[in-house]
């Protein structure tokens, strides 16, 4: 079945740094990819989105690029601020069923330290 | 941006208690879902629904019953509870499903001693 992978539970960077983190996904339908962002004691909310296969697609300093050939739709900012600190979870959606919904990943918590 | 609000955000019950958690939206989604956060596992699909009336079957539905009896309302319902079940629960809802972004709402906070 569908799945979500996320390799890193936790990455700790100092402010300025460049991050990436990592999504792969499993499935046998054409994949759309979410990265969602959960700021602590807040609800979880999309930061992208993206169907399209080496396509660069980015929000608020963040940037990732679904690559169908390896199954990855890493997340990647240049610079990390002290706000980016949050779990981010990537999400694939199940295209291959009339009705929708989403599989989520783990999740990577990132913590940004001064 | 859409709506969506829990109720209660906090709720403590006894091991066997009933529970019910609230959910509604009010931007005509069609889609409304039930999750469940545990460290470590990220967001779990517990029960999903694509209109009143309707109700699926997520990845960890045990011990839990949904309904969906408006556009507006999704219910989840914990008719014995137990300590396993203490958990943070999300409701979201979306307009057109898998392709489509999902809302959030604030959560709710449950403890079964």
């Amino acid at each position: 079945g569908d799945s979500v992978t996320q390799t890193e539970g936790l990455v700790t960077l100092t402010k300025g740094l460049p991050v990436m983190l990592n999504c792969t996904y499993q499935t046998t339908y054409s994949p759309f990819l979410f990265w969602y962002v959960q700021h602590l004691n807040e609800a979880p909310k999309l930061l992208l989105k993206s169907s399209t296969d080496n396509k660069r697609t980015e929000h608020q300093g963040f940037y990732a690029t679904l690559h169908k050939s390896s199954s990855s739709f890493h997340l990647q900012k240049s610079s990390v601020q002290l706000s980016d600190s949050a779990l981010y979870f990537c999400a694939l959606s199940d295209r291959g069923s009339a009705l929708g919904r989403l599989h989520f990943g783990a999740g990577t918590q990132l913590i940004v330290i001064p | 941006e859409a709506a969506v609000t829990q109720s209660p955000r906090n709720k403590v019950t006894v091991t066997g208690g009933n529970v019910t958690l609230s959910c509604r939206q009010t931007n005509s989604h069609n889609y409304m879902y039930w999750y469940r956060q545990d460290t470590g596992h990220g967001l779990r699909l517990i029960h999903y629904s694509y209109g009143a009336g309707n109700l699926q079957i997520g990845d960890v539905p045990d011990g839990y019953k949904a309904t969906r009896t408006t556009q507006e309302d999704f219910f989840l319902l914990l008719e014995l509870a137990s300590p396993s079940q203490t958990s943070l629960y999300f409701c979201a809802s979306s307009d057109e499903g898998a392709q489509d972004t999902q809302y959030f709402g604030p959560g709710t906070r449950l403890l079964v001693l």
